[in-house]
C-alpha cells in the first residue's frame, strides 16, 4: 500500500512564527511532490511543488525534499492568520504518471 | 495559476434521482481530468481519471456503473452519479492536469452533494 503520512495536528502557531509541516512517503520511486491548502469546506489551492532534492522557495513558502529519507517538509514564514488552514502533502508515483496520493492533511492554526 | 471551473457548487436531491457535475478547465485544454471525493474530516480520494475521447480509468472500488464520466472535449469532463443514495452525500472535486513550465493540477472549487 503506497502511503503519504502526515501529522494530522492541529498544530498552533504564534502569528509570525515559522510554521513547519511535515510529509512522509512510502513509495520511493515517487517523483512529484506537492502541497495543497485547503480551507474549511472549499477545495484544495496548489501552494507549491517539488521535484529536486533540496530547498525550493516561493515567498514565505519553503518546500524541503529529502528523497533518501523519504521527507517532504513545508516551511511557512512570518505565519498570517490567513494562514490558518488543512495542508496537504500530496506525491505522484513518477513524471508522466500523475496520480496524485493524498496524505491526510495536517490542520495549522495560527495565533494572533 | 490555471482556473478550473464546477458546477453546481451544491446540490441536493432524493434517493434514487441523478446527478451532474460538470468540470471546466476555463483556459487551458486538459486532456486528462480527475474526479475526487472527499468525506468529512477526510483526504481527498481519487475515484477515476478522465481521458478526452476515451473510457474512464476507475480506482478500486468505484462502481463505474454508477458514477458515471464522460470528457467529450479538451474543456469538459462531467461526472454522473446515478441512483443516488444518502451514502453518496459527500464533496465532490475534479482536477485538471495543466502542462505548463512544468505539470501540476489544479482544482476545482468543488460540489457539495447532499442525498436525502
Amino acid at each position: 500500500q503506497k502511503e503519504v503520512e502526515q501529522n494530522s495536528g492541529p498544530l498552533s502557531v504564534p502569528e509570525g512564527a515559522i510554521a513547519s509541516l511535515n510529509c512522509t512517503y512510502s513509495d520511493r520511486g515517487s517523483q512529484s511532490f506537492f502541497w495543497y491548502r485547503q480551507y474549511s469546506g472549499k477545495s484544495p489551492e496548489l501552494i507549491m511543488f517539488i521535484y529536486s532534492n533540496g530547498d525550493k522557495e516561493d515567498g514565505r513558502f519553503t518546500a524541503q525534499l529529502n528523497k533518501a529519507s523519504q521527507y517532504v517538509s513545508l516551511l511557512i514564514r512570518d505565519s498570517q492568520p490567513s494562514d490558518s488552514a488543512t495542508y496537504l502533502c500530496a506525491v505522484t508515483p513518477g513524471f508522466g504518471n500523475e496520480k496524485l496520493t493524498f496524505g491526510t492533511g495536517t490542520r495549522l492554526t495560527i495565533i494572533p | 495559476g490555471a482556473v478550473v471551473s464546477q458546477h453546481p457548487s451544491w446540490v441536493i436531491c432524493k434517493s434514487g434521482t441523478s446527478v451532474k457535475i460538470e468540470c471546466r478547465s476555463l483556459d487551458f485544454q486538459a486532456t486528462t481530468m480527475f474526479w475526487y471525493r472527499q468525506f468529512p474530516k477526510q483526504s481527498l480520494m481519487l475515484m477515476a481519471t478522465s481521458n478526452e475521447g476515451s473510457k474512464a480509468t476507475y480506482e478500486q472500488g468505484v462502481e463505474k456503473d454508477k458514477f458515471l464520466i464522460n470528457h467529450a472535449s479538451l474543456t469538459l469532463s462531467t461526472l454522473t452519479v446515478t441512483s443516488a443514495h444518502p451514502e453518496d452525500s459527500s464533496f465532490y472535486i475534479c482536477s485538471a492536469r495543466f502542462w505548463g513550465a512544468e505539470e501540476t493540477q489544479y482544482f476545482g472549487p468543488g460540489t457539495r452533494l447532499l442525498v436525502l
